[in-house]
């Protein structure tokens, strides 16, 4: 998974903080995508970016969560007022293109948010 | 975006080919068929991508029948490192954006 860095790799936050993950995409990358998987099952879309711009945020629950990705520095997921179901790994992917059949999605290895 | 189905799980020994079998009955004209492998406390890495007929790389080998509602990610050879779930992700790549949906994958589990 070269390529793509997810920060922190672990982080544990107690119910009503807030919780915020980085994603420093392939260099060059200016397509980002956030999932999140829970154990034992695979992962669900939840948002796709470009620079600057949401372009699909229907896996994204409307409460509390929110996702950038600035002109200049790494994606955000941000998580306000954590819950115990927030608890999963997330995963950030990022694409040359916004999807030809020769582009391939490049995972980082995720951050591990651990809700007390 | 085509729904798949493959098994839960298989076993298999060290040096043994392993063939993981994926159903897409209702995949589409413009669909692709994308395999994913992904270890413990890892994010998934891309294996192979193929749309008809066989595709091989240095990793894998990716069988398509001619109907297409099938597709067979074979792995030669295996070793204890190959222990991971594997994925079978079917959709329209050519065009749209690369929406992932993951299935629960199989679980290959690898003995010595």
């Amino acid at each position: 998974n070269a390529g793509v860095m997810q920060n922190p790799r672990h982080l544990v936050r107690r119910r009503g903080q807030e919780a915020r993950l980085r994603c420093s995409p392939v260099k060059g990358h200016s397509h980002v995508y956030w999932y999140r998987q829970l154990p034992e099952e695979g992962l669900k879309f939840m948002v796709y970016l470009q620079k600057e711009n949401i372009i699909d945020e229907s896996g994204m629950p409307k409460e509390r969560f929110s996702a950038e990705f600035p002109k200049e520095g790494p994606s955000i997921l941000r998580i306000q007022q954590v819950v115990r179901g927030d608890s999963a790994a997330y995963f950030c992917a990022s694409s040359l293109d916004r999807g030809g059949g020769n582009q391939p999605q490049h995972f980082g290895d995720g951050t591990r948010l651990s809700i007390l | 975006l085509a729904k798949t189905t493959q098994p839960i799980s298989m076993d298999s020994y060290e040096g043994q080919e392993v063939n993981i079998t994926c159903s897409h009955n209702n995949i589409a004209t413009n669909d692709y068929i994308t395999w994913y492998q992904q270890f413990p406390s890892q994010g998934p890495r891309f294996i192979i991508q193929g749309y008809k007929t066989k595709v091989t790389n240095e990793v894998a080998s990716l069988f398509i029948p001619a109907d297409r509602k099938s597709s067979t990610l074979s792995l030669p050879r295996v070793s204890l490192s190959d222990t991971a779930v594997y994925y079978c992700l079917v959709g329209p790549f050519s065009g749209g954006y690369n929406k992932l949906i993951f299935g629960a994958g199989t679980r290959l589990a690898v003995h010595p």
